[in-house]
């Protein structure tokens, strides 16, 4: 157990529909990271965010946003959804003081959507 | 836009060593690599990190040459639990300016008994 929570486990909507999927970090931890995981693309970063401010943006589309609250848990809000946002939504956090690539990450057990 | 390079997959016989070599071009000078481990269904989990030269820790080794252009993952005595995918990361500048993270693709190891 890596000590972040992820909610729901499992996601069901149809096209064109808007989700967000929530992300609790470990305690103490000030950073939150967003990835997408889909069987074509890989693990690919979306955005970071420290503290409740955007630190990094990957390849997160228009169509998706984020953000991180006081309490320190994040959500990420994806909308007109279509077939191909179907994946594993992985949420991961660290310490947030050090630079992203000397960070350890230690990643939820992940939002499995299926958009139909 | 930089990234990073791993054989899609690899086999290995149980009890034997394996080595996974990730390539990372331009990557940033204070940037570390650090590698992840992941099994079907399961958010990825930290295995190793480094700077240059060598890492060791209890279940790893990390060689990371003087050009820090790629870096190389060492399993020591893998056995059957050690069957998942394992993807390198590291920070990556793009032309911009800003800063972004860069995993692999990741390379799917089998052990074989």
């Amino acid at each position: 157990d890596s000590g972040v929570t992820q909610t729901p486990k499992h996601l069901i909507t149809a096209t064109g529909q808007r989700v967000t999927l929530r992300c609790s970090p470990r305690s103490g931890d000030l950073s939150v990271y967003w990835y997408q995981q889909s069987l074509d693309q890989g693990l690919q970063f979306l955005i970071q965010y420290y503290n409740g401010e955007e630190r990094a943006k990957g390849n997160i589309l228009e169509r998706f946003s984020a953000q991180q609250f006081p309490d320190l848990h994040s959500e990420l809000n994806l909308s007109s959804l279509e077939l191909g946002d179907s994946a594993l939504y992985f949420c991961a956090s660290s310490v947030g003081t050090l630079r992203l690539a000397e960070e350890t990450q230690y990643f939820g057990p992940g939002t499995r959507l299926l958009v139909l | 836009l930089a990234k990073t390079t791993q054989p899609i997959s690899m086999d290995s016989y149980e009890g034997q060593e394996v080595n996974i070599t990730c390539s990372h071009n331009n990557i940033a000078t204070n940037d570390y690599i650090t590698w992840y481990q992941q099994f079907p269904s399961q958010g990825p989990r930290f295995i190793i990190q480094g700077y240059k030269t060598k890492v060791t820790n209890e279940v790893a080794s990390l060689f990371i040459p003087a050009d820090r252009k790629s870096s190389t993952l060492s399993l020591p005595r893998v056995s059957l639990s050690d069957t998942a995918v394992y993807y390198c990361l590291v920070g990556d500048i793009r032309g911009a300016g800003s800063y972004q993270l860069t995993f692999g693709k990741g390379t799917k190891l089998s052990v074989i008994p």
